[in-house]
């Protein structure tokens, strides 16, 4: 029961151009998103994070934005760049009573992102 | 302030054997989760420890096991290996209350 989904495996970009992440989750019990990076040989990156009481959360190029009624989130990297090159992972959470993530993360299975100079 | 660090890095164990793997937080942080990735998949949650304690388990057998030690340093032991075990197990260490989970850079575990 994959309960958090990314069903573009991979995604090719133009270095400059939008590049837009997807994912989908069926627990309505979640309600903390987080994005995170991943090169080869290398452990997770945070990237930015989301509480269901909001719907846009930006820092930088990164913008993430959530549709609790779709329950679906989407990451945007606007311009993208080569170093953007990765894994990325969506991962959810139920928050706890300050309002983050517990850290019991459950993760999509990974979007490829590749962006050509 | 120093990262996460796992180790070792890469181990061959055969089914059947018995494997430790370590994990030290990042300096301050009081709760690590650790995860088990395989190939092609998103890291699936195993269990959390907070101050010693498991805080939280997921999907995985009783002979997936751990210990935080007073340091917050952790160690997830497998017992009876199975080929299916052949994973990277990445472990994360965070501050109860805040958001970011810092990861190490994983264990690659081959079971033979």
């Amino acid at each position: 029961d994959q309960q958090v989904k990314q069903n573009s495996p991979s995604l090719s970009v133009q270095e400059g151009r939008i590049s837009i992440l997807n994912c989908d989750y069926t627990n309505s019990m979640f309600d903390y998103f987080l994005w995170y990076k991943k090169y080869p040989a290398e452990g997770p990156t945070f990237l930015i994070s989301i509480s269901s009481i909001k719907d846009k959360n930006e820092d930088g190029r990164f913008t993430v934005f959530l549709n609790k009624s779709a329950k679906h989130l989407s990451l945007h990297i606007v311009p993208s760049q080569p170093g953007d090159s990765a894994v990325y992972f969506c991962a959810a959470s139920v928050a706890n009573a300050g309002g983050t993530s517990y850290g019991k993360l459950t993760f999509g299975q990974g979007t490829i992102l590749t962006v050509h100079p | 302030e120093t990262g996460v660090t796992q180790s070792p890095t890469h181990l061959i164990k055969t089914r059947g054997q018995q494997v430790t793997l370590r994990c030290s937080s990042q300096s301050g942080h009081n709760t690590v989760s650790w995860y088990q990735q395989a190939l092609g998949q998103g890291p699936q949650f195993i269990f959390q420890y907070y101050r010693e304690e498991e805080n939280g388990r997921g999907n995985f057998p009783p002979r997936f096991s751990g210990l935080q030690f007073p340091n917050y340093s952790s160690e997830l032991n497998v017992n009876a290996l199975e080929l299916d075990d052949s994973a990277l197990y990445l472990c994360a260490s965070s501050l109860a209350g805040i958001d970011e989970a810092f990861f190490g850079q994983g264990t690659r575990l081959t079971v033979v």
